[in-house]
């Protein structure tokens, strides 16, 4: 019950934008984002709690569709310093199972 | 404060060997996660303990064990090292839900090989 991350990589230059999804087949009570660096650890991003809240932090924001169990996080004017491999993570709705299940990641990659 | 501390950060290990790795959080957290990570898999939980002396199994749990005797620590063990254990091993805390909205703490991981 791994959530879908998609696309799986993507390029882009300097100063454009970019939409990472995050789709889960299961009833969801959150969704979690984080950036991992090449050979560093994953760095807690945001958490989205209600449905169709929307966070931003920089301009980095994300939004979560509780019905439709899905979530995007958006990037705006790319830096440099955006490039890394971005991780969704999920929380089932279920008392007690408070665990994340992880996507498989999407690479960005960002190119002056 | 240093966060999550994981020990050793590298490691060689033969097929049939055993290991453990550490585990220590200052941030007074009550939950812990130990995930795995491999290319193109993402994070998988191995184990996880929402508190002293309680564990509980995640998505691959086998060939692995884990003990948490004190809040701050939760350590992970392999019993019978396997080639398919070679991975990067992430340890993890956070508040839980009634606590915090918050996110996890990642430590800088454990770069497991086995041969």
């Amino acid at each position: 019950q791994q959530p879908v991350q998609s696309p799986q990589a993507v390029i882009l230059r300097e100063g454009e934008d970019a939409v990472i999804n995050c789709s889960s087949s299961k009833a969801l009570y959150s969704v979690h984002w984080y950036r991992q660096k090449h050979g560093e650890a994953p760095v807690f991003l945001m958490i989205l709690l209600k449905g169709g809240e929307q966070k931003g932090h920089d301009k980095i924001s994300a939004s979560f569709n509780e019905k439709k169990q899905q979530s995007s996080l958006y990037l705006t004017a790319s830096q440099l310093s955006y490039s890394g491999t971005y991780f969704c993570g999920t929380e089932g709705q279920i008392q007690g199972a408070q665990k994340l299940v992880f996507g498989q990641g999407t690479r960005l990659t960002i190119n002056p | 404060n240093a966060g999550v501390t994981q020990t050793p950060k590298f490691r060689v290990l033969k097929t049939g060997q055993s290991m453990t790795l550490l585990c220590a959080q200052d941030m007074n957290h009550e939950y812990m996660y130990w995930y795995r990570q491999d290319p193109g898999m993402g994070l998988r939980l191995i184990h996880y303990s929402v508190g002293e002396g309680t564990t509980a199994k995640g998505e691959v749990p086998d060939g692995y064990n884990v003990s948490r005797l004190k809040k701050q620590n939760f350590l992970l063990g392999l019993e019978s090292a396997a080639p398919s254990q070679t991975s990067v091993y992430f340890c993890a805390s956070s508040y839980p839900r009634y606590k915090a909205a918050s996110g996890y703490t990642f430590g800088s991981g454990t770069r497991l090989t086995v041969v």
